[in-house]
């Protein structure tokens, strides 16, 4: 069964530095996800993305994060100089479609830790 | 906050026995989805009911909707202890049916005691 992968498992980098959190979603889906979880907390929807653009961010999603599909595979999420509140477990997701008749499969994560 | 509260936020039982959560939202929704997250692992889609549905099946699993209450509930039936996990609802609101952002609740941790 196919199935969305995230690189890496697990980042540590220290504060200021900048990480890109890398994904590979399904082949044939078309709208790609990050959402994140802080310890403890519910997940949270940062940015969607089709068509090669942004179609929806929330308020997290603010000048320090950038997404990119660099390829026709991959997708990634970038923090540019990370502070201590980034530390989270990030999911990237993908669906065929935005919502109505289709859900989003989920990557395994990759956990951030800033120090 | 397009999502409000899941109840209970914990809930334990015993293997066999029937496993209902609950969820409420406030805005218009375009679907309501239901997921599974076991302990430090991602999320699992379990099952998606649309707005003008009432109640869907999969497997050992009910959700029901009634959207003039803004609510859904999950039932598990002859529970495991396999399905010890947390269960979260999730809902794409109207204003976001081209943009497919989910809204999470705070979810249920569910323990199935052998």
């Amino acid at each position: 069964e196919p199935e969305v992968t995230q690189t890496p498992s697990h980042q540590v980098t220290q504060m200021g530095q900048e990480v890109i959190l890398r994904c590979v979603p399904i082949s044939n889906h078309l709208y790609f996800y990050w959402y994140r979880q802080i310890l403890g907390q519910k997940v949270e929807f940062l940015v969607s993305f089709y068509n090669n653009e942004i179609s929806e961010k929330s308020e997290i999603f603010d000048d320090q994060f950038s997404v990119e599909r660099p390829d026709g595979s991959n997708f990634t999420l970038k923090i540019r100089s990370t502070k201590l509140e980034d530390s989270a477990m990030y999911f990237c997701a993908s669906s065929l479609s935005p919502g109505l008749a289709h859900e989003q499969y989920f990557g395994p994560g990759t956990r951030l830790t800033v120090t | 906050s397009q999502q409000g509260e899941e109840d209970p936020q914990a809930l334990s039982i015993q293997e066999g026995e029937n496993a209902t959560m609950n969820c409420s939202y406030k805005t218009s929704i375009n679907n309501l989805q239901w997921y599974r997250q076991n302990s430090g692992r991602g999320l699992v889609h379990l099952i998606l009911i649309r707005s003008n549905e009432r109640e869907k099946h999969s497997g050992r699993l009910r959700v029901t909707l009634d959207t003039s209450k803004k609510s859904s509930s999950l039932l598990i039936t002859a529970s495991r202890a396999a399905d010890t996990a947390s269960y979260f609802c999730a809902t794409v609101g109207r204003g976001s049916s081209n943009t497919g952002k989910l809204i999470f609740g705070q979810g249920t941790t569910l323990q199935v005691k052998p």
